[in-house]
């Protein structure tokens, strides 16, 4: 089955302590993405990644780092997380270099909570 | 800039009533593309349409139907007869065509409550 799968799918952590969201996707997409959806605001853009040679920042990057070293994973790392980090975030893919207009594809979430 | 406004933010329905999710999109781009996504309570993103500016046949696809008019900058999804499956948050979405890095545009949401 084609899919995006993201894990864990919850996480509770305490301020400081470095964690990883993995992402995966089956599809051969070269475009990977994350988004975070809070309250109010919707989905914003963290980083994306047109293939594995391209990586960088969209709308909300602070605090957040990521690497595309093989096409298929794009794993989302939290250096030290802060209460703010607290939220729902997504990895999206599309077939190609994320150009306007591809249909992007999202993982199931995963509800981070940081104390 | 570019800007996807969903100004209800809940909408409470019974089953069997039709109703309109309102999105209203700004952008200088010519060519774009607006999407809606779902996110049922389980909380997946599920994609339902894709649609480019060239393109404003409007379009029916069992109970959903989307009514796309450049003239208002408005990309408006109905659901006729609804069920209370469809109860879900509801995104449209906003794709321009010289996005740097693919970014998606989303409104805030609109969250749809069907009772029986």
């Amino acid at each position: 089955e084609a899919q995006v799968t993201q894990n864990p799918r919850y996480l509770i952590t305490v301020t400081g302590k470095k964690l990883t969201v993995t992402c995966s996707q089956n599809m051969n997409h070269e475009y990977m993405s994350w988004y975070r959806q809070d309250p109010g605001l919707g989905l914003r853009q963290i980083y994306y990644s047109m293939n594995v040679e391209v990586t960088d920042k969209g709308d909300v990057p602070e605090g957040y780092k990521v690497s595309r070293k093989e096409k298929r994973n794009f794993p989302l790392i939290l250096e030290s997380p802060s209460p703010n980090q607290t939220s729902l975030y997504f990895c999206a893919s599309s077939l190609f270099g994320g150009g306007a207009g591809e249909t992007q594809y999202f993982g199931p979430g995963t509800r981070l909570l940081v104390l | 800039a570019q800007k996807v406004t969903q100004a209800q933010t809940e909408i409470s329905v019974v089953e069997k009533e039709d109703v309109t999710l309102d999105c209203v999109y700004e952008t200088r781009d010519t060519t774009y593309y607006l999407f809606w996504y779902k996110q049922p309570p389980s909380g997946e993103l599920v994609f339902l349409i894709r649609r480019n500016s060239f393109d404003e046949q409007n379009e029916i696809s069992g109970r959903y139907s989307w009514n796309f008019q450049k003239s208002t900058s408005s990309f408006n999804f109905t659901i006729t007869a609804s069920q209370v499956v469809d109860s879900a948050v509801y995104f449209c979405a906003l794709s321009g065509y010289y996005n740097q890095g693919g970014k998606l545009i989303f409104g805030q949401g609109t969250e749809l409550s069907v009772k029986p």
